[in-house]
């Protein structure tokens, strides 16, 4: 079945620490984000990539980073920059028409 | 700058109950309206897509519908059972063909058997 992996599902990173989170789609999507969710918050959008080796800021991208070498494939860099990472990230790429579908997350905590 | 606002924030009905979750956007200037679905600890679900164009969209039991002039969109659950509980959360299309969404902080569905 088409959709979009994550991993891992949780992850917990030490102070000073970059950690890498994984998204991979076999949607054949051009365009990917990554979205955080605080609790009971909304998702806010930290980068989009609309075509391989592009990717744009989104509206919280300071101490994020990313890359999009492969259709399939676009990780999120949580740097050590980032100083309050704690959250749900999810990760969804769209299809014809806004079609969107989402990742089932990837919880990261500070130990 | 475009605000999602989602009202209640916590809802709690009895099986059975017919309900609407209310969605108001600030600007209206939006490509589409989208209502998600999300259960704990999960990723989130698509349920109905509104074009610009478009006053409403139905599926199954489900039923949204879009007036932009006012800034407003209800999502309407018919009969609603256990399994619906989850968190509803509503996103405006915005940014052209960068497909970008902006969403509200979402209502919290408890439906009680």
């Amino acid at each position: 079945d088409g959709g979009i992996t994550q991993s891992p599902k949780y992850l917990f990173r030490k102070e000073g620490q970059n950690v890498t989170l994984s998204c991979e789609q076999n949607l054949n999507h051009d365009a990917m984000y990554w979205y955080r969710q605080d609790p009971g918050q909304g998702l806010r959008l930290i980068y989009y990539s609309q075509i391989v080796n592009d990717f744009q800021k989104g509206d919280i991208a300071e101490g994020y980073s990313v890359s999009r070498e492969k259709k399939e494939s676009f990780p999120l860099t949580v740097t050590s920059a980032q100083k309050n990472p704690t959250a749900f990230y999810l990760c969804a790429s769209m299809g014809p028409n806004w079609g969107y579908t989402f990742g089932s997350g990837t919880r990261l905590t500070v130990v | 700058k475009q605000e999602v606002t989602q009202i209640p924030a916590a809802l709690s009905v009895p099986e059975g109950e017919n309900l609407v979750l209310n969605c108001s956007f600030t600007d209206s200037a939006i490509y589409n309206l989208q209502w998600f679905r999300q259960d704990p600890g999960k990723g989130l679900t698509s349920l109905l897509l509104i074009q610009s164009s478009q006053r409403e969209q139905t599926s199954g039991r489900l039923n949204a519908s879009l007036d932009k002039s006012s800034g407003r969109s209800t999502l309407y659950i018919a009969a609603s059972q256990p399994g619906d509980s989850a968190t509803y959360l509503c996103a405006v299309g915005v940014g052209g063909s960068q497909g970008n969404l902006i969403f509200g902080k979402g209502t919290k569905l408890s439906v009680k058997p």
